[in-house]
């Protein structure tokens, strides 16, 4: 059964340093998701994609964050200058079209800001 | 007021009990619903999906869609140990295609 993949499944890093979280959607999917959960609290929306384009975004997805599918396979989210707030559980997503489609997790990635 | 409540438990019941998880909400734009199932530090996995109000049924799972009280549930029969996990409830149909999730109900089943 296709799945989501994410790399790494954790990430420690020190405060302002970049980092870059890997995802490999489903391969006939189109729409591509980026969510964060912070230790205890609800699955938040950050971002979505749709044709090499951002089609939505959340209030957390500021100026740090960035995403790009560099390839046909790969979507990447990019945080410029990490801070202590952004460790999470980051969880990519994709789903076959959008409105109303299922949207298929990732295992996420684990960050940590030291 | 929050968009989606969930109360987040725990719930703990003994194997082979009919459980019952339930958020709320607030959008009346929301026409798309889901409960996933999230294990410890693992990826939300989809469970069941609604549209609009009525019943989903899928084995044990039942999913109710309550339009008019802004309220959904699932219901587990025959629980067992392996469904033991976090259950989440997600919405869709604002403005775009954000899930917005509940905050997560830890359910419990002791054999």
């Amino acid at each position: 059964e296709p799945e989501v993949t994410q790399t790494p499944s954790h990430q420690v890093t020190q405060m302002g340093q970049e980092v870059i979280l890997r995802c490999v959607p489903i391969s006939n999917h189109l729409y591509f998701y980026w969510y964060r959960q912070i230790l205890g609290q609800k699955v938040e929306f950050l971002v979505s994609f749709y044709n090499n384009e951002i089609s939505e975004k959340s209030e957390i997805f500021d100026d740090q964050f960035s995403v790009e599918r560099p390839d046909g396979s790969n979507f990447t989210l990019k945080i410029r200058s990490t801070k202590l707030e952004d460790s999470a559980m980051y969880f990519c997503a994709s789903s076959e079209r959008g409105r109303g489609e299922t949207q298929y997790f990732g295992p996420g990635t684990r960050l940590l800001v030291l | 007021q929050k968009e989606v409540e969930q109360d987040p438990g725990p719930l703990s019941v003994p194997e082979g009990a009919i459980v019952s998880l339930n958020c709320t909400y607030s959008n009346s734009a929301f026409q798309y619903f889901m409960w996933y199932r999230q294990y410890s530090r693992k990826g939300p996995e989809l469970l069941m999906y609604t549209y609009s109000s009525g019943n989903k049924e899928d084995g044990r799972f039942t999913a109710q869609v309550d339009k008019s009280s802004k309220y959904i549930s699932l219901f587990i029969r025959d629980s067992q140990p392996s469904d033991s996990a976090t259950y989440l409830c997600a919405m869709e149909g604002g403005a775009g295609t954000a899930l917005i999730f509940g905050k997560g109900t830890t359910l419990s089943v002791s054999s």
